[in-house]
């Protein structure tokens, strides 16, 4: 049981380079998210879904974009890599909007240099 | 502005003395409390949570009490043990409103021996 599976686990990114975030999930969960954290931070959203072709802003979007072709796959876009993209990114899913069990991935930690 | 606070970013208890995480929040629409719990280099994962209309949920040695009037709510770890050693999130959603959960900064937790 595999659950919400994310790639790379460790990346180093350069300023202005670009990378996708891969974050794929087998519960046939509708809603998928992406949070970062930062040091001493708690958990901001980025970007979240609630289906197939339905993407939505969280919080902190700016920077970044996602797209949503299968129920199964969530992938985060960086265009422009920037220091302040320097972060713990976790992918997580749920059965529903305010579900109280998200299913979180175990991260991907991304240092933009 | 932060909808869920937890003040405390650390907190020390020797093992099998009860550990108590606190969590404040202002947005009084929330009407659903989660915990997480998150070791080093994995995502978080759900501990236990709380409906408004309730003021205690109890789940073997972890109990979260919700005192809706001081918009606060407290994790009890009865007894603690080494493996509780974690950092904790306090979250919360207003879950009528179908909206999103959002994420305290989180309280890093030791077990002394």
């Amino acid at each position: 049981n595999a659950g919400v599976t994310q790639t790379p686990k460790f990346r180093i990114l350069k300023i202005g380079q670009s990378m996708t975030l891969q974050c794929t999930q087998d519960m046939n969960h509708n809603y998928m998210y992406w949070y970062r954290q930062d040091p001493g931070m708690g958990l901001k959203l980025i970007y979240y879904s609630v289906g197939a072709g339905i993407t939505d802003k969280g919080e902190v979007p700016n920077g970044y974009n996602v797209s949503r072709s299968t129920t199964e796959d969530f992938p985060l876009r960086l265009e422009l890599a920037a220091p302040s993209q320097t972060s713990v990114y976790f992918c997580a899913s749920s059965s529903a909007l305010g579900d109280e069990k998200l299913f979180f991935g175990s991260g991907t930690q991304l240092s933009v240099l | 502005d932060q909808q869920v606070k937890q003040n405390s970013p650390s907190l020390s208890v020797q093992e099998g003395r009860i550990s108590i995480l606190n969590c404040d929040y202002t947005n009084s629409m929330f009407d659903y409390f989660l915990w997480y719990k998150k070791y080093p280099a994995e995502g978080p994962t759900f501990l236990i949570s709380i409906s408004s209309i309730k003021d205690k949920n109890e789940d073997g040695r972890f109990t979260v009490f919700l005192n809706k009037s001081a918009k606060h709510l407290s994790l009890h770890i009865v007894p603690s043990q080494p493996g509780d050693s974690a950092v904790y999130f306090c979250a919360a959603s207003a879950r009528s409103r179908d909206d999103k959960i959002i994420f305290g900064k989180g309280t890093r937790l030791h077990i002394l021996p």
